[in-house]
């Protein structure tokens, strides 16, 4: 079955620390990955998203990924972590499933960010 | 512009209560969708609207009534709620939601959500 694992639940690092959070999938195609960031109380904003070719991506707020096909993996990358990065990430596969597509999350992580 | 609204923010209703949660995009999707949030969970897909029809339905009681008035809008009209209900309940919306293998297309644009309490 198609899953989507965060193995660390929190993390916390210090201001201008660098930051790697970690996303396993398992999926039999070609996944659609995603990587969305949410505040307390907030929605989900999308960070980057990978769907093919370059297998190193740019996102919004200074974050990158990298999709690795052979470790099954799409880790997010900061080089450097500012205060206002502490929130919940969630790593996401698409997958066409019943005629449609769905979002599979991970359980997420909590990234807290120490001054 | 990749922005979706939601009304209320915040909502508290007993269990006998109906109300009902919106959501707006003029972003000319296609696909609309509900997701249901509990603390410290990812969000659950409940619904999904392709063109203004509903597409998939999560099992999900139906106490919970979605409704897509035009491609725009998407409600959520809730009635009979159970405490447990109580939840962040964000809409998403994407281009279209049957894939056409292009992937941007259904890459999904989420909304600040409602956070609901039911009493």
């Amino acid at each position: 079955a198609q899953s989507v694992t965060q193995p660390d639940i929190h993390i916390t690092v210090s201001e201008g620390a660098s930051l790697e959070l970690r996303c396993n999938y398992s999926y039999g195609a070609t996944p659609y990955l995603f990587w969305y960031v949410q505040s307390p109380g907030q929605g989900l904003q999308l960070l980057l998203k990978y769907f093919s070719g370059d297998t190193l991506v740019q996102g919004i707020k200074g974050f990158e990924a990298e999709f690795k096909r052979s470790q099954s993996s799409f880790n997010l990358r900061k080089p450097s972590v500012h205060w206002s990065d502490a929130a919940e990430y969630f790593c996401a596969v698409g997958l066409f499933s019943g005629g449609y597509n769905k979002l599979i999350f991970g359980a997420g992580t909590r990234l807290a960010v120490h001054p | 512009d990749t922005e979706v609204t939601q009304t209320p923010k915040h909502l508290v209703m007993g269990m006998t209560n109906k109300k009902s949660l919106k959501c707006e995009q003029h972003m000319g999707h296609r696909a609309m969708y509900w997701y249901k949030q509990k603390a410290k969970k990812p969000p659950e897909l409940m619904f999904v609207y392709s063109y203004e029809k509903l597409s998939i339905n999560e099992s999900v009681p139906s106490r919970f009534s979605p409704e897509c008035p035009n491609s725009s809008l998407l409600n959520l009209h809730l009635h009979a709620l159970q405490p447990e209900d109580s939840a962040l309940y964000l809409c998403a919306s994407s281009q279209e939601a049957s894939g056409r293998g292009l992937g941007f297309q259904e890459t999904q644009y989420f909304g600040p959500g409602t956070r609901l309490l039911v009493l």
